[in-house]
């Protein structure tokens, strides 16, 4: 059965702080990674990843993949509180239409 | 917005009764998805379309059922909703280019509570 775990599931930082988000698959035959920003209502996309070693870039976020240790992160540096959301990582595979879901690290920026 | 909305946004409904979610597009997409989420499990995937009339269950279909009649109306139907339905649910559409999946937009969501 396909698996996504993201880590941690809770963080609380302050303001400015940098932050490392966890996401780790066990599936079968990936095709790709995604990330997205949950703040009050719908997930929006963020980043999607198929190629390892390569940095996708947005501002202050990033993220990488490593296929062979089957893991990604998504850095956020110089928080600010509209960073506080739940940030969700998702894997496709080959010839599934679907999207398997982690649990989604709910992270909150204190000023 | 992409063009997907979701209605009601939100309901509460008594134990036993029947409830019905309705996702509507303007995208023509093919792929739509139903899926709910809740504290500590993430999106889980109830059921999926990926053509009219060409559905497919999830990981969690259970007590669910779904419709889609035309490519722009996904319904999601509670037959005979219980208390572990209290959720939100979220409904998605996505396409693909050949085999690729460039992910998904979702609707913003409806909130259903289970009395």
């Amino acid at each position: 059965e396909d698996k996504v775990v993201q880590s941690p599931l809770s963080l609380v930082v302050h303001e400015g702080d940098t932050v490392t988000l966890n996401c780790s698959y066990e599936v079968t035959n990936f095709r790709s990674l995604l990330w997205y920003k949950q703040e009050k209502k719908a997930p929006t996309f963020l980043f999607m990843l198929t190629s390892s070693g390569i940095e996708k870039k947005s501002g202050r976020l990033s993220s990488i993949l490593d296929k062979k240790e089957l893991f990604s992160i998504l850095n956020i540096t110089a928080t600010q509180t509209g960073d506080s959301a739940i940030y969700l990582c998702a894997v496709s595979t080959q010839g599934a239409q679907k999207l398997v879901f982690g649990q989604g690290t709910r992270l909150t920026i204190n000023p | 917005d992409a063009g997907i909305t979701q209605s009601p946004r939100h309901k509460v409904t008594e134990t036993g009764t029947p409830v019905t979610l309705r996702c509507h597009q303007t995208e023509n997409h093919r792929y739509m998805y139903w899926y709910r989420q809740d504290p500590g499990h993430g999106l889980r995937l109830i059921h999926y379309s990926y053509g009219v009339k060409d559905t497919d269950k999830g990981e969690v279909s259970d007590g669910y059922s779904v419709s889609r009649s035309k490519t722009e109306d996904f319904l999601l139907t509670l037959e005979s909703a219980t208390s572990s339905q209290t959720s939100v649910y979220f409904c998605a559409i996505s396409e693909f280019v050949g085999t690729s999946n460039y992910g998904y937009t979702f609707g913003s969501g409806t909130r259903l509570t289970v009395v």
